[in-house]
């Protein structure tokens, strides 16, 4: 099992560039989700998706649009890079079925540079 | 608004003692707390968890007490060694949601 995985690893873009960040998970797990990480700010969720088809707004969304693409893939794009997007992305996948306390597992990250 | 917070974002501690990191939090709906694990260049792993119901979780070297009535919470590693050297993040979740509200971590470094 590969667990999850994210592409790409890093990424440099211009003020104004579009991207997608890729995600996908081999638990056959329900839930997914995208953090970004920055400097003292610890983890803040962007979006989250329960289940196939359905997606919603985290803490974090102005600027980003998801998509669940099926069970295993769950993308996130940019659609206009800004340097405060500046961040590590990190997608993440859990399977509890809605039970609290499920715990969540990580990707290994994309560092996204904006300049 | 801050809801899970960890006021220490950093602890050095020698090898062989136990270390201890904390985290508070503000909202009462919080009723499973997780800690997890990063270290560099990597995605954070699960470490160890608690429900509110009870009031501390063993796992081998790692130890989670909560004391609800201070909304506070605490990790406790012994012996401490150095591939604990990492950063250390609590996170808490409300009942039916499986959402994680993360704080700002603690970076711990064991001191060989």
């Amino acid at each position: 099992n590969a667990g999850v995985t994210q592409t790409p690893k890093f990424q440099v873009l211009k003020t104004g560039q579009s991207m997608t960040l890729q995600c996908a998970q081999d638990m056959n797990h329900n839930s997914m989700y995208w953090y970004r990480q920055d400097p003292g700010m610890g983890l803040r969720l962007i979006y989250y998706s329960a289940s196939e088809g359905t997606t919603d707004k985290g803490e974090v969304p102005n600027g980003y649009n998801v998509s669940r693409l099926n069970k295993r893939e769950f993308s996130l794009r940019l659609e206009s890079a800004a340097p405060s997007q500046t961040s590590v992305y990190f997608c993440a996948s859990s399977g509890g079925g809605g039970r609290p306390g499920s715990r969540q597992f990580f990707g290994p990250g994309t560092r996204l540079t904006v300049l | 608004d801050q809801q899970v917070k960890q006021n220490s974002p950093s602890l050095s501690v020698q090898e062989g003692r136990i270390s201890i990191l904390n985290c508070d939090y503000t909202n009462s709906m919080f009723d499973y707390f997780l800690w997890y694990k990063k270290y560099p260049a990597e995605g954070p792993t699960f470490l160890i968890s608690i429900s509110s119901i009870k009031d501390k979780n063993e796992d081998g070297r790692f130890t989670v007490f909560l004391n609800k009535s201070a909304k506070h919470l605490s990790l406790h590693i012994v012996p401490s060694q150095p591939g604990d050297s990492a950063v250390y993040f609590c996170a808490a979740s409300t009942g039916g949601n499986e959402k994680l509200t993360f704080g700002t971590g603690t970076r711990l470094t064991i001191i060989p």
